[in-house]
């Protein structure tokens, strides 16, 4: 079972300061994603990468940016937090070249922006 | 969104019935995934699917690209089925990233 570690877990900023959330991925997965759920939406893709220093766009990438320092490694950095940022923020990783590209996703992080 | 429909939003059950789930997609998918968010918040990977047929315990999925749409049939529902599903499909651009549904959420009762 592919391991994605998220951290942290709970995060509570002040509108206008900076916050970064960090992946972690143990199965050596070339692609990884970043989702926000907020309710009536599902899970929409702000940012993705096909392996290290790779970061792509995804549906709603303003007010975000995204760092892939190594294989392992998926961050989302809000510089300038704003209360509409307040979300559940999911990572995911996936093999993406391989025929059969299920998507294993963390535990989440619960950001709220005051 | 509005590229991949998921319907019900809200599913009742009574233990021991069977019930359907539906996405319809106004995207090319290629692939798709069901997923089960559970009450703590995980999403649990159930299916990937190319067009076909797959079945796990008492949960089947089909996904029918010419037709555009891909289900999830529940037999049997258990306390344990509760949470809410997803569907997302699989666009052929974009990283092979997923375009999600928003969800059913399905409530097993006694």
């Amino acid at each position: 079972e592919a391991a994605v570690t998220q951290s942290p877990r709970n995060k509570v900023a002040v509108t206008g300061g900076k916050v970064t959330l960090s992946c972690n991925q143990t199965n050596n997965h070339n692609n990884m994603y970043w989702y926000r759920q907020d309710t009536g939406h599902g899970l929409r893709l702000i940012h993705y990468s096909y392996g290290a220093g790779s970061t792509e766009k995804g549906d709603i990438p303003d007010g975000y940016k995204a760092s892939r320092p190594s294989q392992e490694n998926f961050s989302l950095i809000l510089e300038l937090a704003t209360p509409s940022q307040t979300s559940v923020y999911f990572c995911a990783s996936g093999p993406g070249t391989s025929s059969q590209n299920t998507l294993y996703f963390g535990a989440g992080t619960r950001l709220s922006v005051l | 969104g509005d590229k991949v429909k998921q319907s019900p939003s809200a599913l009742s059950l009574q233990e021991g019935t069977n019930s359907a789930l539906r996405c319809n997609f106004s995207i090319a998918a290629t692939t798709v995934q069901w997923f089960l968010q559970n009450p703590r918040g995980s999403l649990i990977n159930l299916f990937y699917l190319v067009p076909g047929t797959k079945e796990n315990g008492r949960l089947k999925s089909t996904f029918n690209s010419k037709e555009s749409y891909s289900t999830l049939h529940i037999r049997d529902a258990q306390l344990e089925d509760s949470g809410t599903y997803f569907c997302a499909a699989e666009a052929p651009q974009g990283g092979r990233a997923l375009i999600f549904g928003t969800g059913t959420t399905v409530s097993v009762s006694p």
